[in-house]
């Protein structure tokens, strides 16, 4: 199916402990982006991506890295785990231009301890 | 920068009661776009409207409807008739388009209004 696919759904790490979360688009999207969403605080962009090789940073960066070498691919990495990181993550795509508006993808639902 | 505003940040109706959740925004931009999202309790984003800047026409869908005003900057978002299938968490968001390079940099969201539909 066409959409937004995020991966994994649910995951428990460590302090300190490093992972990816994988997201990847079949929508031909020019633009990602990633989002972490906090119990009374909406969604807040981390990084985003106009296009391959290109990313940049949004409200909460730190502690958050990216790459973007592929169109459908946009990977968040956690290099160092921190209590603080425990969130839903989504990841969103959407055309360069707005007739499509932006897709989500289900959301990671990540706790570190 | 900009920035939006969800002043409610809970409500609880009788299924049937009309409902309406606000929005105000702020943005520098002239063009700018405008998002209505469902969060229901399986915690999926569902996307239901978008509205650019230059559109201020009221639309309805179903039992859904929403009123963009330019003038006070609120983009609000009414349920006819509610339905305990309408109980979620509802966001508003926000893209600009001229300073973010079109679009680019994503979406400003409010916090969020929980809605509570009581059968």
């Amino acid at each position: 199916n066409a959409g937004v696919t995020q991966t994994p759904k649910f995951q428990v790490l460590k302090t300190g402990q490093s992972m990816t979360l994988q997201c990847a688009q079949d929508m031909n999207h020019e633009y990602m982006s990633w989002y972490r969403q906090d119990p009374g605080m909406g969604l807040r962009l981390i990084h985003y991506s106009v296009g391959a090789g290109i990313t940049d940073q949004g409200e909460v960066p730190n502690g958050y890295n990216v790459s973007r070498s592929t169109t459908e691919d946009f990977p968040l990495r956690l290099l160092s785990a921190a209590p603080s990181q425990t969130s839903v993550y989504f990841c969103a795509s959407s055309y360069s231009s707005p007739r499509g508006g932006y897709t989500f993808g289900s959301g990671t639902r990540l706790t570190v301890v | 920068a900009q920035k939006v505003t969800q002043a409610q940040t809970e409500i609880s109706v009788v299924e049937k009661e009309d409902v309406t959740l606000d929005c105000v925004y702020e943005t520098r931009d002239t063009t700018y776009y405008l998002f209505w999202y469902k969060q229901p309790p399986s915690g999926e984003l569902v996307f239901l409207i978008r509205r650019n800047s230059f559109d201020e026409q009221n639309e309805i869908s179903g039992r859904y409807s929403w009123n963009f005003q330019k003038s006070t900057s609120s983009f609000n978002f009414t349920i006819t008739a509610s339905q305990v299938v309408d109980s979620a968490v509802y966001f508003c968001a926000l893209s600009e388009w001229t300073y973010s390079g079109g679009g680019a940099d994503g979406l400003t969201f409010g916090k969020g209004t929980h809605l509570i539909i009581q059968p």
